[in-house]
C-alpha cells in the first residue's frame, strides 16, 4: 500500500521555468515531510523539509507548499536551472519512529538549457 | 559531514550466488536502513536496524536478510541471488528518536543477477 503518492513520474522544464512536483499522502500522523534530491551515481540527499503547522517554507529558489486539510504538498523550483536536473522524492515520516519514513515514487525532473 | 559509504558501486553475480553488501557510518547513528530503488517505485524499505544485533523487517524482506553486529556497520545478505533482485541498493542512516527525521545515504550499490 503507498502511502505517498508523487506525481509527475517525469518532469521536462525550460531553463527560468517553474518546476512542480505534487505529492499526497493518507496517513495523518505524518509529522515531517522531506524532499530528497538525487543526482545519477548519487545517494539521496535532504534537500528541503516541512512540518505540517506551516503552509510554505522557502530556501532559496525551492518552495514546499503545504496543505494540511487535503493532505497534498508540493515542491515548486523556481528559476530552474540545468544543475537542477535529478531526480526528487518527497516522503512522509512520524517524527521518532525510525521505521515510519515513506518515501514517493520519485520525479525525474530534466531541465533543458 | 556524515559519512555513509558502501563496499561496492557495481557488482555482477550469478543466480544463486550469495551475495554481500556492506554499509558503513561514521556518526555513530543508532539507526541503519536498507532500501532498494527501481524505477517508478521509488525506494522500498528492505530492513533496517534500530541498535546492534536488533532488526526489523520493512517492506520487501523476502530473499534477503541483514546483519548488524557493530554499531557502525550493517550488512545486506541475498542468501541465492535471484534475476529478480537486479536492482539499486542503498543504505541509509539516522540518529535516534525525534534527531532521527533526516536519513543520510550512501551512494549506491547497483546490481546485477544474470
Amino acid at each position: 500500500q503507498q502511502q505517498v503518492k508523487q506525481s509527475p513520474q517525469s518532469l521536462i522544464v525550460q531553463k527560468g521555468g517553474i518546476s512542480i512536483i505534487n505529492c499526497a499522502y493518507e496517513n495523518t500522523a505524518f509529522d515531517y515531510f522531506p524532499w530528497y534530491q538525487q543526482f545519477p551515481g548519487k545517494g539521496p540527499a535532504l534537500l528541503i523539509a516541512i512540518r505540517p503547522d506551516v503552509s510554505e517554507k522557502k530556501e532559496g529558489r525551492f518552495t514546499i507548499s503545504f496543505n494540511k486539510s487535503a493532505k497534498q504538498f508540493s515542491l515548486h523550483i523556481m528559476d530552474s536551472q540545468p544543475g537542477d536536473s535529478a531526480t526528487y522524492f518527497c516522503a512522509a515520516i512520524i517524527s521518532g519512529s525510525a521505521r515510519q519514513l515513506t518515501f514517493g515514487s520519485g520525479t525525474q525532473l530534466t531541465v533543458l538549457p | 559531514d556524515v559519512k555513509v559509504t558502501q563496499s561496492s558501486r557495481y557488482l555482477v553475480k550469478r543466480t544463486g550466488e550469495k551475495v554481500f553488501l556492506e554499509c558503513v557510518q561514521d556518526m555513530d547513528h543508532e539507526n541503519m536502513f536498507w532500501y532498494r530503488q527501481d524505477p517508478g517505485l521509488g525506494l522500498r524499505l528492505i530492513y533496517f536496524s534500530y541498535d546492534v544485533k536488533m532488526k526489523e523487517k520493512g517492506d520487501i524482506p523476502e530473499g534477503y536478510s541483514v546483519s548488524r553486529e557493530k554499531k557502525e556497520r550493517f550488512s545486506l545478505i541475498l542468501e541465492s541471488a535471484s534475476t529478480n533482485q537486479t536492482s539499486m541498493y542503498l543504505c541509509a542512516s539516522t540518529a535516534g528518536g525525534i534527531r532521527g527525521n533526516e536519513q543520510f545515504f550512501g551512494p549506491g550499490t547497483r546490481l546485477t543477477v544474470l
